[in-house]
């Protein structure tokens, strides 16, 4: 069954702690995603990746950096954490080419006090 | 850069009622369009997408969305709701080109009544 597996589904981290959010895809796809959901906003997408070593920022890249040095993984850091970046992290995997195919973990539910 | 709107934040439904939730994207190119579902407390579930051919798509659980280009929408459709399917619905699109994401709306909370 493949899968995008992201390593924690909860996560409290105190404000100006740097925080790493792990993703890893078994599925050979060369794109991958973070994204963080929030009430009333959506998903909005943090960064993405569509190869090793390669970054695109999104619409909210402020605060956080990203992190691919293998094709499966692709690592979210918050610098120093803050409140407002208290929310619920969702990272995906697709193929480049339609139909793109994506899939998403289960979520990271950080909270930053 | 492509975007996307979503008309209704939230929907209160009676049971066998009729469902029709907008989407309008904003892109001049060739797009892919998707709707997601979110069932409380559980993660992201395609209900059926875009890539070409036929407009009228059929998805999961009786829903259909119909692409009109001209008018840049994606309207989700369910001639008969359930409770069932109360749930927090997302319409998506990504533009047909290399280096592009997956681009959400905001949401829509469908609240059905028994």
């Amino acid at each position: 069954d493949v899968k995008v597996t992201q390593s924690s589904r909860y996560l409290v981290k105190r404000t100006g702690e740097k925080v790493f959010l792990e993703c890893v895809q078994d599925m050979d796809h060369e794109n991958m995603f973070w994204y963080r959901q929030d009430p009333g906003l959506g998903l909005r997408l943090i960064y993405f990746s569509y190869d090793v070593k390669m970054k695109e920022k999104g619409d909210i890249p402020e605060g956080y950096s990203v992190s691919r040095e293998k094709k499966e993984r692709f690592s979210l850091i918050l610098e120093s954490a803050s409140t407002n970046q208290t929310s619920m992290y969702l990272c995906a995997s697709s193929r480049s080419t339609a139909p793109y195919g994506y899939t998403f973990g289960s979520g990271t539910r950080l909270t930053v006090v | 850069a492509q975007s996307v709107s979503q008309h209704n934040h939230h929907v209160i439904l009676s049971e066998a009622a009729s469902l029709e939730l907008g989407c309008n994207y904003s892109y001049g190119g060739t797009v892919n369009l998707f709707w997601y579902v979110q069932y409380p407390g559980q993660h992201l579930q395609l209900l059926l997408k875009y890539f070409s051919g036929d407009p009228l798509v059929k998805g999961i659980k009786g829903f259909e969305a119909e692409f009109i280009k001209s008018k840049f929408s994606f309207n989700l459709r369910k001639p008969s709701v359930q409770w069932s399917d109360t749930a927090e619905y997302f319409c998506a699109v990504i533009a047909n080109q290399a280096g592009t994401a997956l681009i959400f709306g905001k949401g829509t909370t469908l609240s059905v009544s028994s």
